[in-house]
């Protein structure tokens, strides 16, 4: 059974950092496109960045460029995102996804909640 | 960015009676030619979304065959021929198309 599960969240002040993390299972993704989603509360939801199988290729959201980086380990199996310089409105559930066409991602994970608050 | 408007974004439903979400985005959405991609989601109280339709039209493994997706060029469309209680929740269209990829802001169907 394909799982993913993000970890890292919690709460933060403006400006500080976190790592999220997203570990994947029951399913070889490391060809896999994979990519961040956020969901701020009680809102929509809001594609963040995506990275290829071998790394070789990044996009990112202008809301988040400069700030956040996304990066991977295949051999754990794992996604991860930096988020740096944090804002109060990037408290949101942040969620990982992938599949063989990142473009419709057919795999979600449960999402980690990032509190942004002084 | 590529705008994607939902309507309506509020959908009060009768059990058993047909339901029809529209998606609009603010440019087309054909790919390389050949591919179109949008995507509809749904994501019920306290989960992450699910993916229903993919490509406009292709219904995914599992997912009950009233639910059904067409469209073409900026216009394309979610039905649910006959609501049951389950299909309450948040649906969403997302275009895969022109980055940074988009959400619709949600319609939220209620029996």
């Amino acid at each position: 059974q394909v799982q993913l599960v993000e970890s890292g969240g919690g709460l933060v002040k403006p400006g500080g950092s976190l790592r999220l993390s997203c570990a994947a299972s029951g399913v070889t993704f490391s060809d896999y496109y994979k990519g961040w989603i956020r969901q701020a509360p009680g809102r929509g939801l809001e594609w963040l960045s995506y990275i290829s199988g071998d790394s070789g290729d990044t996009n990112y959201a202008d809301s988040v460029k400069g700030r956040f980086t996304i990066s991977r380990d295949n051999a754990q199996g794992s996604l991860y995102l930096q988020l740096n310089s944090l804002r109060v409105e990037d408290t949101a559930v942040y969620y990982c996804a992938t599949g063989p066409q990142i473009r419709t991602p057919d795999y979600w994970g449960q999402g980690t909640l990032v509190t942004v608050s002084s | 960015d590529v705008v994607m408007t939902q309507s309506p974004l509020s959908l009060p439903v009768t059990l058993g009676q047909p339901a029809s979400i529209s998606c609009r985005s603010t440019q087309g959405l054909v790919y390389s030619g050949r591919y179109t991609f949008l995507n509809w989601f749904q994501q019920r109280p306290g989960q992450s979304p699910r993916r229903l339709i993919y490509e406009v039209s292709n219904r995914d493994s599992g997912v009950p065959d009233r639910f059904s997706g067409s469209g073409s060029g900026t216009d394309f469309t979610l039905r649910i021929s006959r609501v049951e209680a389950e299909d309450v929740g948040v649906y969403y269209c997302m275009q895969g198309t022109h980055w940074p990829w988009t959400f619709g802001q949600g319609t939220k169907v209620e029996i």
